[in-house]
């Protein structure tokens, strides 16, 4: 176990619709990362926050947002999803950006646009 | 930019023999992380090492081992003695370091192993 729990595991939208997913950070880190990852595919970078804000971002459109609470938990929001959309959605976390640490991943949310 | 190639796609052998994953990166860094996971069907990534450009040396831990070399941008995973709960896919990935810099990883597209009785 990594320490880094995401909600919902599974979730099943509506193309147009507006999807929030949830991380837990492992306890101690300050850094969060989300992931998308494509059906065979290795995931790809969204961004990142440290210390609650955004310090990093992937080739991602805006309707792609996210936030870091206090406790370093996070959320990942996705606006107007696509059918594309669909994939796993992986949460890492780690302590302090850019020093090269350990980046721990939880077990991924699973979503489907239909 | 950065780019991991896993030119496996997909690799079969029967349990307990030698295999061999193959990861090739580029990178214009001189310091930089590089990394393997492991992908059960559940999902999530499983770390398995972490080595930092400045370390060459091979490591082994237990079955696993992985080979580092720096000139020819290779950091390749060998698992001795396979086994079926080995069956996953397995990612190798590249990081940036720098103070400020976000902790991305850049990830190869993944090899398949099956490993059969």
């Amino acid at each position: 176990e990594t320490g880094v729990t995401q909600s919902p595991t599974h979730l099943i939208k509506t193309r147009g619709q507006q999807v929030t997913l949830r991380c837990s950070s492992q306890s101690g880190h300050n850094t969060v990362s989300w992931y998308q990852q494509a059906l065979g595919q290795g995931p790809q970078f969204i961004f990142q926050y440290y210390r609650e804000e955004e310090n990093g971002r992937g080739n991602f459109p805006p309707r792609f947002s996210g936030l870091q609470f206090p406790n370093y938990s996070s959320e990942l929001n996705v606006n107007a999803l696509e059918l594309d959309d669909s994939a796993l959605y992986l949460c890492a976390s780690s302590q302090q950006a850019g020093t090269g640490n350990t980046i721990y991943f939880g077990e991924g949310s699973w979503l489907t646009v239909v | 930019a950065q780019k991991v190639t896993q030119a496996q796609t997909e690799i079969s052998v029967v349990e307990k023999e030698d295999v061999t994953l193959d990861c090739v990166y580029e990178t214009r860094d001189t310091t930089y992380y590089l990394f393997w996971y492991k992908q059960p069907p559940s999902g999530e990534l499983v770390f398995l090492i972490r080595r930092n450009s400045f370390d060459e040396q091979n490591e082994i831990s237990g079955r696993y081992s992985w080979n580092f070399q720096k000139s020819t941008s290779s950091f390749n995973f060998t698992i001795t003695a396979s086994q079926v709960v080995d069956s996953a896919v397995y990612f190798c990935a590249l990081s940036e370091f720098g103070a400020g810099t976000a902790s991305k990883l850049t990830f190869g597209t993944g090899t398949r192993l099956q490993v059969t009785l």
